[in-house]
């Protein structure tokens, strides 16, 4: 049973492009979170989804950033006009659906370089 | 979700065990103590939970005082590999909408030969 999966790994962008991170859950989970790591930081909670649905965006900067979780493919975490302190760690977690057993997985993640 | 209070650092030798405590002393009846490492540059990575008996699994074993306000999280023999920051964290696990992870700064855990 594949774990969560993420990519690219790395990626690395100049200001002012787009990234767009990946996150495929684990099989038969439905909940997807996005986390940010900046260096030597903790991990802060950005975004939780369900498919189709954002569930709690309360830790996702207003602009420039955005999540989806379509019906069919991988969770999206999309940033505009990246800027040098966009660079971090993003994690993706995946939960199943089931009350009382909503642990969350965490993916190897995403390593943002804006230059 | 309740705060937690958690050591900066500690070592271990290789070999003996490691006992990570945690504060929580406003921990409600409803939530759960979660831990989680991070290998540097890994993904977090899930180790236990509990709510208020202690739990014992393949990796660590949880120990959770009778009052709940305080956990320890033990690994029983602890290797090289076990080097890393651990996290403990209390949160309502009820398949509702509250469910993001509030990571603190955790312990980082240096397992010394």
């Amino acid at each position: 049973n594949a774990g969560v999966m993420q990519n690219p790994r790395h990626l690395v962008r100049r200001r002012g492009q787009e990234a767009r991170l990946r996150c495929s859950p684990m099989k038969g989970h439905s909940h997807v979170y996005w986390y940010r790591q900046l260096p030597e930081e903790g991990l802060k909670f950005m975004v939780y989804l369900q498919k189709e649905n954002i569930i709690d965006e309360s830790g996702m900067p207003k602009e420039r950033f955005s999540a989806e979780f379509p019906k069919e493919g991988p969770s999206i975490l999309r940033i505009q006009q990246v800027v040098r302190g966009d660079s971090a760690a993003y994690f993706c977690a995946s939960s199943p659906v089931l009350a009382g057993s909503d642990t969350q997985y965490f993916g190897p993640g995403t390593r943002l370089t804006v230059l | 979700d309740a705060k937690t209070t958690q050591p900066t650092s500690m070592d271990c030798a290789e070999g003996r065990a490691a006992n990570l405590p945690c504060n929580h002393s406003t921990i409600s009846g409803n939530e759960y103590v979660y831990w989680y490492r991070q290998i540097h540059s890994q993904g977090p990575q899930y180790i236990i939970h509990g709510l208020k008996n202690n739990e014992t699994n393949e990796m660590a074993s949880l120990i959770i005082t009778e009052d709940r306000k305080s956990s320890t999280l033990i690994l029983p023999h602890a290797t090289l590999r076990d080097t890393a920051v651990y996290y403990c964290i209390v949160r309502v696990m009820d398949g509702n909408n509250n469910n993001d992870m509030r990571f603190g700064a955790g312990t980082r855990l240096t397992v010394k030969p």
